[in-house]
């Protein structure tokens, strides 16, 4: 049974940092890209980065670019999300997101963690 | 970036009733675009991905069709547990964006 647990979310003062982690299992964890998608209070979906099976290919959202950073370690099987500089407006549920069809980066996601909350407020 | 957009933004029918939600892209996404349900509190549920492909294990009341910029998103015979929000999302070209959602309503 695929599971991704995220973890790591919390309340930060702007300006602030955060990481956020995603313990995935029950799939070959290197075979597959993921993604972050994040959710405002009461708003739609946002997504705010992926990255490629192997590491070697990521894509940010332009409102988090140069302040996220996404990465993955075959080892633990976990998926993060390096969060600096952190705004308001970043205040959200962080969902990471498995990509459905292996060694693809279609943005077909099929499993979703069960989300971390992240304030961001003074 | 492609804007997508959905109407109605919410509706309300009766248990067995064929509800019916529409997405647009702002420019020819082919059929790259999926619909996700959520439900308050849980994470999205992909139900259709190629704009007309059902999900393993996603009941059969559920279909999509489209290609370019107008999709459709059909729930044959709304039944209890469909209340929640659905989005369609398109995934031609980056950054991936979804629609403001539809709620539905019993």
């Amino acid at each position: 049974e695929v599971q991704l647990v995220e973890s790591g979310g919390g309340l930060v003062q702007p300006g602030g940092s955060l990481r956020l982690s995603c313990a995935a299992s029950g799939f070959i964890f290197s075979r597959y890209a993921m993604s972050w998608v994040r959710q405002a209070p009461g708003k739609g979906l946002e997504w705010v980065s992926d990255i490629s099976g192997s590491g070697g290919t990521t894509n940010y959202a332009d409102s988090v670019r140069g302040r996220f950073t996404i990465s993955r370690d075959k080892s633990k099987d976990t998926l993060s999300l390096q969060m600096n500089g952190l705004r308001v407006e970043d205040t959200a549920t962080y969902y990471c997101a498995k990509k459905r069809t292996q060694g693809s980066v279609a943005g077909i996601f099929d499993y979703w963690g069960q989300g971390a909350l992240v304030t961001v407020s003074s | 970036d492609v804007l997508m957009t959905q109407s109605p933004s919410s509706l309300s029918s009766s248990v067995g009733d064929r509800v019916t939600i529409t997405c647009q892209a702002s420019q020819d996404i082919s059929n790259y675009l999926n619909w996700y349900q959520q439900k308050p509190g849980k994470a999205p549920n992909l139900l259709i991905y190629d704009a007309s492909n059902l999900e393993t294990g996603v009941p059969s009341r559920f279909s999509g069709s489209g290609s370019g910029t107008d999709f459709t998103f059909t729930i044959s015979s709304l039944q209890p547990e469909d209340i929640a929000t659905y989005y369609c999302q398109q995934y031609d070209n980056l950054p991936f964006t979804f629609g403001p959602g539809t709620k539905v309503d019993i």
